[in-house]
């Protein structure tokens, strides 16, 4: 069974520009969330996407959005970049409907912003 | 305002002995509980779960233990081998349909041969 896949691995990008990450969840899973790590501030909560539908917002900038397709795929954009944006950005599947299961996670994008 | 905390950076064990790590709390609409192991550069990897109305959940060599009235969560690895080396961070879920993920900031695990 594949297990969560995120692209690209890596990324590096200028101040400025706006970046587009993919995540495509566990076959099954319907329920995508996006999440920020940095050395300062541990793992944070961006947003969880259920069925296309946003059903969480952590506490992060309008430039920070995502959005989920029909086939639960997700993708997270961050526009206007600064420095701040580099951390490993952790997509993660859950079955998670009306009941809370486990959430798996990808790898990770490594996004750098110079 | 941190809801979580994991009060110990690092810990370091001797293989074959037993390895506890600790979480504390302070939102009691937390109700299910999850721990996670990180290694550099991956994400982190599902390890064990539990939910409000148990105390005590075990998989392997590893159980989750809950006190809710303390406010409580510990992960005990028995027996403690090399390759847990790495870093295991608390995860809560509150109830009342949120969906996000509450992470403790990890304690770093050395297991020594």
């Amino acid at each position: 069974k594949a297990g969560v896949t995120q692209t690209p691995r890596y990324l590096i990008k200028t101040r400025g520009q706006q970046v587009t990450l993919s995540c495509s969840p566990i076959s099954g899973h319907r329920s995508v969330s996006w999440y920020q790590q940095t050395p300062g501030q541990g793992l944070q909560f961006l947003f969880e996407y259920f069925s296309e539908t946003q059903r969480n917002k952590g506490n992060f900038p309008g430039r920070f959005s995502g959005r989920q397709f029909s086939n639960s795929r997700s993708e997270m954009n961050v526009s206007t970049l600064e420095l701040g944006d580099s951390a490993l950005y952790l997509c993660a599947s859950s079955l998670s409907g009306t009941t809370i299961t486990e959430a798996f996670f990808g790898q990770g994008t490594r996004l750098t912003v110079v | 305002d941190q809801q979580v905390k994991q009060n110990s950076p690092s810990l370091s064990v001797q293989e074959g002995r037993i390895s506890i790590l600790n979480c504390d709390y302070t939102n009691s609409m937390f109700d299910y509980f999850l721990w996670y192991k990180k290694y550099p550069a991956e994400g982190p990897t599902f390890l064990i779960s539990i939910s409000s109305i148990k105390d005590k959940n075990e998989d392997g060599r590893f159980t989750v233990f809950l006190n809710k009235s303390a406010k409580h969560l510990s992960l005990h690895i028995v027996p403690s081998q090399p390759g847990d080396s790495a870093v295991y961070f608390c995860a809560f879920y509150s109830g009342a349909g949120s969906y996000q993920l509450t992470f403790g900031k990890g304690t770093k695990l050395s297991v020594i041969p």
